[in-house]
């Protein structure tokens, strides 16, 4: 099984419509991190959050919003979608007390919104 | 604030060919470095790293050496193969290592037989 985990897989939604994309990890990791990727932009940071009770907006974040239901789960919602949010979604996670860490990232989700 | 730049791509090589993907930063301090690669329908994994100024990291015939006074972290590897098609992503995070990872933009490499 996967560390990092990430459902859907594969959306096609319609424009307005509320989606949630979910993650969960079983590395025991307290930082997770939500990225977009878009063919020529490479990755770019929707939300973040180094713990529970801690949520910080990435340089992408209006039309997102995100929940740290536990340290295993990070949701993200698309609160209505619009067509320039089709994209490759990426969720990862890090470990705060291994210091300069690599994260460790989903297989992704390939959102369209039509 | 930091930032990563590298080649633009594509990049097309011929099986056992030389390669290098440049990659400059910018950041206070002495950030962490990384590379990242996808392959085709995947997440990105971790292909190689360095945590300070001369270091060299390597995996899988792919090296990169933290270069403090050019504020660079070129890829190269010596012979590549077609499995290595891929995008290979170059990465920071800060000295504190406080912050989430900033990307490159990614450079594609198509290698063929």
């Amino acid at each position: 099984d996967a560390d990092v985990t990430q459902t859907p897989r594969n959306r096609i939604t319609k424009t307005g419509k509320r989606i949630m994309l979910e993650c969960s990890q079983t590395k025991g990791h307290d930082r997770m991190y939500w990225y977009r990727q878009d063919p020529g932009l490479g990755l770019q940071l929707i939300y973040y959050s180094f713990d529970v009770k801690d949520i910080n907006k990435g340089e992408i974040s209006d039309g997102y919003s995100v929940s740290r239901q536990a340290q295993a789960k990070f949701s993200l919602s698309l609160e209505s979608a619009i067509p320039n949010q089709t994209a490759l979604y990426f969720c990862a996670t890090s470990d705060s007390k291994a210091g300069h860490t690599e994260a460790f990232f989903g297989q992704g989700t390939r959102l369209t919104v039509v | 604030g930091n930032s990563v730049t590298q080649m633009e791509g594509p990049v097309t090589l011929s099986e056992e060919a030389f390669l290098t993907i440049n990659c400059t930063y910018t950041a206070t301090g002495y950030p962490s470095l990384f590379w990242y690669v996808q392959y085709p329908g995947e997440g990105l994994q971790l292909l190689l790293k360095a945590t300070k100024a001369d270091d060299k990291g390597s995996n899988k015939g792919f090296e990169a050496t933290y270069r403090k006074e050019t504020t660079s972290f070129h890829l190269e590897k010596g012979s590549v193969q077609v499995s290595d098609s891929a995008v290979y992503f170059c990465a920071l995070t800060a000295a504190s290592g406080n912050t989430p990872l900033v990307f490159g933009k990614g450079t594609r490499l198509s290698v063929i037989a």
